[in-house]
């Protein structure tokens, strides 16, 4: 079973649309990071939240943590075919001391 | 952050056969981990490695199989051994050189065994 779960799992768009990642849990995490990973590479780090209700901007994307904790959200506003990619969500487990992915969405961005 | 430099980039093996996977940071780092993933999907912790113990491996995962070096704080090795073509797909390392804030990955090897 998968700790953290992403939607939609798939998403296929026009460039210039916008579109919302969800990333959810019914666990508490002590923060929580998002990867895009292009193919042939590792995943790279966008953002890191660790406050709840936390809200992080990085040009056209701005990430979420929930009130709770348990929960994130990546908005990506006017798309480019330079965001198609796949993207992780990763919560800290504080307890167990380790991160856990999500189940991953890939983007595609059409131009 | 710290640069991850992992190899080989990909091979094809034989089944029957082993392959060593190696990383080497540009920077001392206490924890190193290594992770299994199938294209275009989630990461799955294999083992976590500390210079000077035994790695820690996730259920699901033996030492036999995944037998791992951690001789010092800047390179890892993961093996895959008697590989079979259901231990065909891309293997990570990682390091948590950014702490709570976040690991730094490798460029991944993608392995095909036939």
């Amino acid at each position: 079973t998968q700790l953290l779960e992403q939607s939609p799992q798939f998403l296929s768009i026009q460039e210039g649309e916008n579109l919302t990642v969800y990333c959810n849990s019914s666990s508490v995490f002590s923060s929580l990071q998002w990867y895009r990973q292009e193919p042939g590479e590792g995943p790279v780090l966008l953002v890191t939240v660790v406050t709840g209700g936390e809200v992080k901007k990085l040009k056209r994307l701005t990430f979420q943590f929930g009130d709770a904790r348990k929960d994130s959200s990546l908005h990506i506003t006017a798309a480019q075919p330079g965001d198609t990619g796949l993207y992780l969500c990763a919560g800290l487990n504080y307890n167990f001391n380790k991160f856990y992915f999500g189940s991953g969405t890939k983007l595609n961005v059409k131009p | 952050s710290a640069v991850i430099s992992q190899k080989p980039s990909r091979d094809i093996c034989q089944r029957g056969t082993s392959l060593t996977i190696q990383c080497q940071v540009d920077s001392q780092v206490t924890m190193m981990f290594w992770y299994r993933q199938q294209p275009g999907q989630s990461l799955t912790l294999i083992a976590t490695a500390n210079q000077g113990s035994e790695a820690t491996y996730e259920s699901g995962f033996v030492i036999d199989k995944f037998p791992i070096s951690r001789p010092n704080l800047t390179f890892s090795t993961l093996t895959v051994s008697n590989m079979s073509p259901e231990d065909s797909s891309i293997y990570l390392c990682s390091t948590d050189d950014r702490g709570d804030y976040g690991y730094t990955f490798g460029s991944g090897t993608r392995l095909t065994v036939v």
